[in-house]
């Protein structure tokens, strides 16, 4: 079985300062992982993805990613947010070689405040 | 340009009745998938389409209904049976030959109201 926990609902944050983002994952094998960011009445937009290889991923926007297996995580970090990163993300991940589809976190809202 | 095109944006339907939700994409992708959301929940899925002619079952299957007769198009009904029917409905496609990674390619998603 997989499964993704977002530890935090709901993040504030004022502009230009930084951001993290938590996601933390369970499979027993080895997982692919993605974060999409959704604006309002919009669907979710791939931001990055972990598939191998290096552990910190980039989006072109300045976001930023690492990759841990030994805790689980695939944190999303931002060193200086705007006003136009204000948005939900979603982590999601995927068991390589299993059948089942994405399994996604329940959101996490990011405003950031002028 | 490649996409994918979910019509209405918007809905409203009165109790009682059926509604069917349009999906359609022209990235020649296999696998099509329909997902609800709601506030706090994230994204949970309904039913999902790896080949023409077949479906299978997601996690909230039940009050609603599919069917793919075409590669580009999986349209969703959901049918009076379904007890909480507002909410935000996404569609997505992806690759599904090999080297598959699961990533998700998203339409811009109805959003239905009961009234």
């Amino acid at each position: 079985a997989q499964s993704v926990t977002q530890l935090d609902s709901q993040v504030p944050v004022f502009e230009e300062a930084p951001v993290e983002l938590r996601c933390n994952y369970s499979s027993s094998v080895s997982v692919y992982l993605f974060w999409y960011v959704q604006y309002p009445n919009q669907g979710l937009q791939l931001l990055l993805k972990y598939l191998s290889g290096s552990t910190l991923v980039e989006s072109i926007n300045g976001f930023e990613a690492e990759f841990n297996k030994s805790q689980t995580s695939f944190h999303l970090r931002k060193p200086s947010v705007h006003i136009s990163d204000t948005a939900e993300y979603f982590c999601a991940v995927r068991s390589i070689g299993s059948a089942r589809q994405l399994t996604f976190g329940s959101g996490t809202q990011l405003t950031v405040l002028p | 340009d490649g996409g994918i095109t979910q019509s209405p944006k918007y809905l409203f339907r009165k109790e009682g009745q059926n509604v069917t939700l349009s999906c359609e994409q022209n990235l020649n992708h296999d696998a099509m998938y329909w997902y609800r959301q709601d506030p706090g929940q994230g994204l949970r899925l309904i039913y999902y389409s790896q080949i023409v002619n077949d479906f299978q079952k997601g996690d909230i299957a039940e009050g609603y209904s599919v069917s793919r007769e075409k590669k580009e198009s999986f349209p969703l009904t959901v049918t009076s049976a379904q007890k909480n029917p507002t909410a935000f409905y996404l569609c997505a496609s992806s690759i599904q030959r090999g080297g598959n990674t699961g990533e998700l390619f998203f339409g811009e998603g109805s959003r239905l109201t009961v009234l």
